[in-house]
Order: C-alpha cells, then structure tokens, then sequence
C-alpha cells in the first residue's frame, strides 16, 4: 500500500534560517503529492503541490520539488520567520477518481524562534 | 467566499451517545471526505464520497455512518460503537486536480 514518511521533529530554527524538512513515500503508479499546514487548533491548510514528476510547487517562499527516483519530495524555505511555526504534513494521493484520498506522514513540529 | 465550514467547533458526547457533526462546502466540489487526527499523528480517512447518495469507508470505518443527500453537505455520526471518539475530525472536498481543501475542524471529547 502506499505509505509517506517524513522527518522526526521537533524542528526548531532561528528567524531567518534555511529549512529543509524530508519526505518520501512508497506508492504505485504516478501519484500526486502535496504539503499542508496546520496552526494550532486548526484544521489543515494546502501549502502546496505537485501532480507529476519533476514539477516544482511553491507558495509563500515554501517550495518542494516531485522526485520520482528519489521518491521524494522534500520540503525547503529559505528564510524561516516566527509566523512559520506550525506543523507540516506531507501527504500522497493516487490521483484520478482517488485524488482527494490522502495517505498522511506523521507531521513534522517546526518552531522558530526570534 | 468559497469554503469549508464544519460545525460545531467543540463537541462533547456521554458514553453511550451518537453525535453527527456538520460539514458544508459551497466550493461546488464532487467529492467529500472525513478524516479523524489523533495527537501526534497524522490523519486517517474515515469515510468518502465522489457522488451524491454514494459514499465508500475509508480505513477506520467502523463506528462511523455517513449520508450524502446533497452536493454541498457530508455529516458525519459517531455512534455508541466507535470505541476511542475522543478526536479531531476534518472535513475535506476536492475535484480532480482541485484541493483537497479542509475545513476547520470539530475536537470531539466523550465525558
């Protein structure tokens, strides 16, 4: 079955940083795959995506790039500000009549700190 | 604005009680999806629908039920069978290539 795997957090970082937070995933096919966000007490916002391979998402500085030989799809920032602590979920869908059916990683804490 | 609205924000249920818990989407979205989070964790589907008056489980159905009467709304009740309701339960809708988008959520707490 298809299965995400992301990086063990906490992650904590200074204002200003450079952030990289790992995924991969196993899954058959071409699958889509995607980040979100989550602020506490909230539900999950869609940060961004990537249908196929090679193709680069990216939102409010955030981008991830699909890598299929690699199959990952790491999540990068260049310059991390406090208003970016929250947790981030990495997710896969199979796509087609499936595409809103997610396969979630276990969600990496970021905190930054001033 | 287009959007996912879930109501109530917070819930609380006896042992023994079935709760149904809203969700609504004025985004004209086909699909509709429940999910539970757990602390810690990421998210599980509970149930789906791509159309209205059919919905399939999810991967942890069991004490869950579901109706799709209408394109804009997907209620969710958790009944006396689902043994550990104490949750975080997330609407979603999507079209293909659209989303999945979510709603804010319902924290569930049984007393």
């Amino acid at each position: 079955g298809n299965s995400v795997t992301q990086m063990e957090g906490p992650v904590t970082l200074s204002e200003e940083a450079f952030l990289t937070i790992n995924c991969t995933y196993t899954a058959t096919g071409y699958p889509s795959l995607f980040w979100y966000v989550q602020y506490p007490g909230e539900g999950l916002q869609l940060l961004l995506k990537a249908t196929k391979a090679d193709d680069k998402g990216s939102n409010k500085g955030f981008e991830a790039t699909y890598r299929k030989e690699t199959t990952s799809f790491h999540l990068e920032k260049g310059s991390v500000q406090v208003s970016d602590s929250a947790v981030y979920f990495c997710a896969l869908s199979a796509g087609g009549t499936s595409y809103g059916k997610l396969t979630f990683g276990q969600g990496t804490i970021l905190t930054v700190h001033p | 604005d287009g959007g996912i609205t879930q109501s109530p924000k917070y819930l609380f249920r006896k042992e023994g009680q079935n709760v149904t818990l809203s969700c609504e989407q004025n985004l004209n979205h086909d699909a509709m999806y429940w999910y539970r989070q757990d602390p810690g964790q990421g998210l599980r589907l509970i149930y789906y629908s791509q159309i209205v008056n059919d919905f399939q489980k999810g991967d942890i159905a069991e004490g869950y039920s579901v109706s799709r009467e209408k394109k804009e709304s997907f209620p969710l009740t958790v009944t006396s069978a689902q043994k550990n309701p104490t949750a975080f339960y997330l609407c979603a809708s999507s079209d293909e290539g659209a989303g999945p988008f979510f709603g804010p959520g319902t924290r569930l707490t049984v007393l």
